[in-house]
């Protein structure tokens, strides 16, 4: 059984500059939610996608938004970067109504 | 609203202590409450869940929380701490519904 995956592991952009982070759900799942962590701070709930459509947004902009995949797997996309942008993005993969599963993270960092 | 607090952003413990974090969360209903682990640059592990059934979980690596609604605590316990031990914790509740909630962390360092 593999656990959740994200790629890329590490990001570098610009202001303004658009980026998409992605992450393959754990076998089994169909629930995948995205997490932001600033550094310091606890992880920060984006949104979450159940069987490809949006199930849950939290306190986030629309530049901020996602896909979810036929095979689970998700994107997180977000546009017009900003410098408080940069954190650590996290994927969980589930099941509707168990615990999340996370995995390691993306380090985006915005300049 | 949902929230939770972690009192003590640092804590530190002698190895073989007892290590004690705190956590207590607001919830208008009864919530699913998590404790997890995260070890410099990694993801977040789940060390035990409370989900309505015994009010003490047992977790991974020797850690136990209590929950105590009269309190709204949800306090992580270990007797006896171990260097391994060293890492970021967090507290998370999920009230009904799918959005989780964490706390801001606490991290702790085990002084050989």
């Amino acid at each position: 059984e593999t656990g959740v995956t994200q790629s890329p592991t590490h990001l570098i952009k610009t202001r303004g500059q658009q980026v998409t982070l992605r992450c393959s759900s754990q076998s089994g799942h169909n629930t995948v939610s995205w997490y932001q962590q600033a550094l310091g701070q606890g992880p920060q709930f984006i949104f979450q996608y159940y069987r490809e459509e949006e199930n849950g947004r939290g306190n986030f902009p629309p530049r901020f938004s996602g896909l979810q995949f036929p095979n689970y797997s998700s994107e997180l996309n977000v546009n017009a970067l900003e410098l408080d942008d940069s954190a650590l993005y996290l994927c969980a993969s589930s099941s509707i109504t168990d615990e999340q599963f996370f995995g390691p993270g993306t380090r985006l960092t915005v300049l | 609203a949902q929230s939770v607090t972690q009192l003590g952003s640092h804590v530190s413990v002698s190895e073989g202590a007892l290590v004690l974090l705190r956590c207590n969360y607001s919830s208008s209903v009864p919530p699913y409450l998590f404790w997890y682990v995260q070890y410099p640059n990694q993801g977040l592990q789940l060390l035990l869940k409370y989900t309505s059934a015994a009010t003490l979980v047992k977790g991974i690596n020797g850690f136990e929380a209590e929950f105590k609604k009269s309190e709204t605590s949800f306090h992580l316990t270990k007797p006896s701490a171990h260097m391994s031990d060293a890492a970021e914790y967090f507290c998370a509740v999920r009230p009904p519904g799918n959005q989780f909630y964490f706390g801001t962390g606490t991290s702790l360092t085990v002084i050989p």
